[in-house]
C-alpha cells in the first residue's frame, strides 16, 4: 500500500478563495508526523506545516492549516485566502520512526494553480 | 547562516562517468538526507546519516554511495552513471526538531 496518497494531480482555485488539498496516509507506527511542503516553479522545497500524531489540536501556520483526522488517516492542507504566489506543487509527507532513524516518505504532489 | 548548500546546480554526465554531489550545512545538524525527485514525482530517499561516521540506506540506494566524515558535509557519489539516474537531487538536514531543511537541489542529466 502507498504510504502517502495524494489523489488530486491538479487543482484550480480563484484568488482569495480557500482550497483544500487532500492527503491520506498509511502507517502502523503509533508515533508519526505529517508535513506539507510547497515547491514553486523555481524548484526549492519550502516547509509549510507539521502535525504530530499525538498533537491534540490541528496545526495552523498563518493561512495554512492542517485538517488532521486520525481515524480516517487523512491530513488535508487548507489554504485560506489564496494568493497568486500560492501557485506551486504541494507535497504531503509522513515521518515514521523516532530519533535519528526517522524516515520521511513523500506523496506525488498536487499542482495548485491560483486564478486571478 | 547559509543553511544547506549544494554544488553543482546543474551537471550533464555521459553514461559510465562518475561524480560527487556536494552537500554542506552550517546549522550543526546531526541528521542529513539525500533525496531524488524524478519528473512529476515526489521525493525518494536515497541515503541518510544520523551523525558523522554513520550512514544508512533509504528507499532507492542502488548506484549511489555516501560518506559522512564531518557533521557539516554529506557528499553523494554516483558511480557508473546511467540514464535512470537523471533526476533532481536534494540534500536536507534536520536538527532536534522534525522539520527538514532542504538545499536548492542539483539537476543531473545522464546522456
Amino acid at each position: 500500500a502507498q504510504k502517502i496518497t495524494q489523489t488530486q494531480p491538479g487543482m484550480f482555485v480563484q484568488e482569495k478563495e480557500a482550497v483544500t488539498l487532500d492527503c491520506t496516509y498509511d502507517t502502523s507506527d503509533p508515533s508519526y508526523g505529517l508535513f506539507w511542503y510547497k515547491q514553486p516553479s523555481s524548484g526549492e522545497m519550502i516547509f509549510l506545516i507539521y502535525q504530530g500524531s499525538y498533537d491534540q489540536q490541528n496545526a495552523t501556520e498563518g493561512r495554512y492549516s492542517l485538517n488532521f483526522q486520525k481515524a480516517r488517516k487523512s491530513a488535508n492542507l487548507v489554504i485560506s485566502a489564496s494568493q497568486l504566489g500560492d501557485s506551486a506543487m504541494y507535497f504531503c509527507a509522513m515521518r515514521e520512526g523516532s530519533g535519528g532513524y526517522q524516515k520521511v516518505t513523500f506523496g506525488i504532489g498536487t499542482k495548485l494553480q491560483v486564478i486571478p | 547562516n547559509a543553511g544547506v548548500t549544494q554544488t553543482p546546480k546543474f551537471r550533464i554526465l555521459k553514461i559510465g562517468q562518475s561524480m560527487t554531489l556536494q552537500c554542506t550545512q552550517d546549522m550543526n545538524h546531526n541528521y542529513m538526507y539525500w533525496y531524488r525527485q524524478d519528473p512529476g514525482m515526489g521525493l525518494k530517499l536515497i541515503y541518510y546519516s544520523v551523525g558523522a561516521g554513520i550512514t544508512d540506506k533509504g528507499e532507492v540506494p542502488n548506484g549511489y554511495n555516501v560518506s559522512r566524515s564531518t557533521t557539516e558535509d554529506f557528499p553523494l557519489r554516483l558511480e557508473l552513471a546511467a540514464p535512470s539516474q537523471t533526476s533532481v537531487y536534494f540534500c536536507a538536514s534536520r536538527g532536534s526538531g522534525n522539520e527538514q531543511f532542504f538545499g536548492p537541489g542539483t539537476r543531473l542529466t545522464v546522456l
